[in-house]
C-alpha cells in the first residue's frame, strides 16, 4: 500500500526557514517523481515543483524559485522541501503528491500526503 | 500562466441529481503531440485532493462511473450523473499542458 507521511505542523517566525518532509512507503521511490503543492486557507492550489526520486532532478514553478528547494534522500525514501525567508504569504498547507507516469503519454498525481500546515507568525 | 476559470463557484444539489461543472482555459490545452492534459480532482472536507479524471475524460482508478469528463481545446466539463453524499467537497480542474501547472479556483458541491 502506497503511503506518503508528511511531517507535523510548523509555527515559524517571519524571516526563518523550515524543512518539510514526505516519507514514502509501498513503492519504489527512485522510480517516480514527487510534486509539492501549496494550498492557502480556503484558496486555490498552486504547484511548486517536481523532483525525481532516482537522481533528484528538479523542475520548479518560476514563482517558487528562490523560495522552495526540493531534495530527496533515496536511502530513506523521503522527499524534502525547504522554504526560506518565510512571510505571512507562506502560511499554507503544503502537500506532497506522487506522480504516476505512463510512458505512453500521460501522468497524474495518484497519491497525496495529508499535508503539513505551516504558520508564519511572530 | 494559464488561467482556469471554473463555474459555478458553488453548486447546491440533492442526492440523485445530475450536475455539471465547467472549466474554461485561457489557452488551448491541446499540445503538439495531440494530448490534452486536463484533470479533475475532488477534495473532500479535511482531506487531500484525489484524482477523478485525467486527459479530459479518463476515469481514475476506482472512480465511480457516475463521473464523466468531456471537452476540448479551452472548454471542459465534469458531470456527475446522480450525486451521492460522498461526492460533497470542492472540485478542481487542473492543466499540465503548459508550465507551470495550474488549478482552477474550485467548485464547492454542497447539499441543497
Amino acid at each position: 500500500e502506497v503511503q506518503l507521511q508528511q511531517s507535523g505542523a510548523e509555527l515559524v517566525k517571519p524571516g526563518a526557514s523550515v524543512k518539510l518532509s514526505c516519507k514514502t512507503s509501498g513503492y519504489t521511490f527512485s522510480n517516480y517523481y514527487m510534486s509539492w503543492l501549496k494550498q492557502m486557507p480556503g484558496q486555490n492550489i498552486e504547484w511548486i515543483g517536481n523532483i525525481y526520486g532516482g537522481n533528484g532532478g528538479t523542475g520548479y514553478n518560476q514563482k517558487f524559485k528562490g523560495k522552495a528547494t526540493l531534495t530527496v534522500d533515496k536511502s530513506s525514501s523521503t522527499a524534502y522541501m525547504d522554504l526560506s525567508s518565510l512571510t505571512s504569504e507562506d502560511s499554507a498547507v503544503y502537500f506532497c503528491a506522487k506522480i504516476f507516469f505512463n510512458y505512453g503519454s500521460y501522468w497524474y498525481f495518484d497519491f497525496w500526503g495529508p499535508g503539513t500546515m505551516v504558520t508564519v507568525s511572530s | 500562466d494559464v488561467v482556469l476559470t471554473q463555474t459555478p463557484s458553488t453548486l447546491s444539489a440533492t442526492i440523485g441529481q445530475s450536475v455539471s461543472i465547467s472549466c474554461r482555459s485561457s489557452q488551448s490545452l491541446l499540445d503538439s503531440a495531440g494530448n490534452t492534459y486536463l484533470y479533475w480532482y475532488l477534495q473532500r472536507p479535511g482531506q487531500s485532493p484525489q484524482l477523478l479524471i485525467y486527459l479530459v475524460s479518463n476515469l481514475g482508478s476506482g472512480v465511480p462511473n457516475r463521473f464523466s469528463g468531456s471537452g476540448s481545446g479551452t472548454d471542459f466539463t465534469l458531470k456527475i450523473s446522480g450525486v451521492e453524499a460522498e461526492d460533497l467537497g470542492v472540485y478542481y480542474c487542473m492543466q499540465a499542458t503548459h508550465a507551470p501547472y495550474t488549478f482552477g479556483a474550485g467548485t464547492k458541491l454542497e447539499l441543497k
